[in-house]
């Protein structure tokens, strides 16, 4: 039972073009929504994250829309830049204390091109 | 500040063989959790400890898998016996108070140890 989907594997993106990262959820007791990126070799690293009291949370270059209606958040990266080419996992969990574990979905990879 | 630190980095062995990873998180952060990744999947959670009390150990294959955290520190996870589709890499990661430690939330990964099971 896959609660959170990531249903794209891979995209491709140039150098200073928006990347867009889609991510699905299927359950809506989710309210806490959080973004990894992980380079080949090394643990994921935290990107961002956001409660489900807000609908967007932007940091740098990195924003994040919540759609809980439909259940779906995105990742844009406005400039993508060649190091932001990575896996970025979306992840949800049930509240945000210290009980609270992280569901991961399976990945989408991204590389940007020159 | 230092990172999670985890060992050996990669492991083979044959089936029915025992291995276990070692990982140390970052000084100061009461909770630890260990991490399944199958390749082409998202981590998988395996035990979550509080200190030195497990919080959820739902998805751990209790008849395979043992873990432990003595003093609220330091971690071992161990497999015995492997089976083949225990290859995966193991994530440890740590934070400092659950999902809501510090600003944002986050958990601290260790680079992972990969086991690949023949």
């Amino acid at each position: 039972d896959q609660q959170v989907k990531q249903n794209s594997p891979s995209l491709s993106v140039q150098e200073g073009r928006i990347s867009i990262l889609n991510c699905d959820y299927t359950n809506s007791m989710f309210d806490y929504f959080l973004w990894y990126k992980k380079y080949p070799a090394e643990g994921p690293t935290f990107l961002i994250s956001i409660s489900s009291i807000k609908d967007k949370n932007e940091d740098g270059r990195f924003t994040v829309f919540l759609n809980k209606s439909a259940k779906h958040l995105s990742l844009h990266i406005v400039p993508s830049q060649p190091g932001d080419s990575a896996v970025y996992f979306c992840a949800a969990s049930v509240g945000a204390g210290t009980a609270s574990k992280l569901t991961f979905g399976t990945g989408t990879r991204l590389q940007v091109t020159l | 500040e230092a990172g999670v630190a985890q060992s050996p980095r990669y492991k083979i062995i044959e089936k029915r063989q025992s291995v276990a990873f070692w990982c140390n998180p970052i000084s100061g952060h009461a909770t630890l959790y260990w991490y399944q990744q199958i390749l082409g999947q998202g981590p998988k959670l395996l035990i979550q400890f509080q200190n030195n009390g497990v919080v959820d150990d739902s998805q751990l294959p209790k008849d395979r898998f043992s873990a432990e955290r003595l003093k609220g520190v330091d971690s071992t996870l161990k497999i015995q016996p492997a089976k083949l589709e225990d290859s995966a890499v193991y994530l440890c990661a740590s934070s400092f108070r659950g999902l809501a430690g510090g600003n944002t939330g986050e958990l601290f990964f260790g680079e992972g140890s990969r086991l690949t099971v023949l």
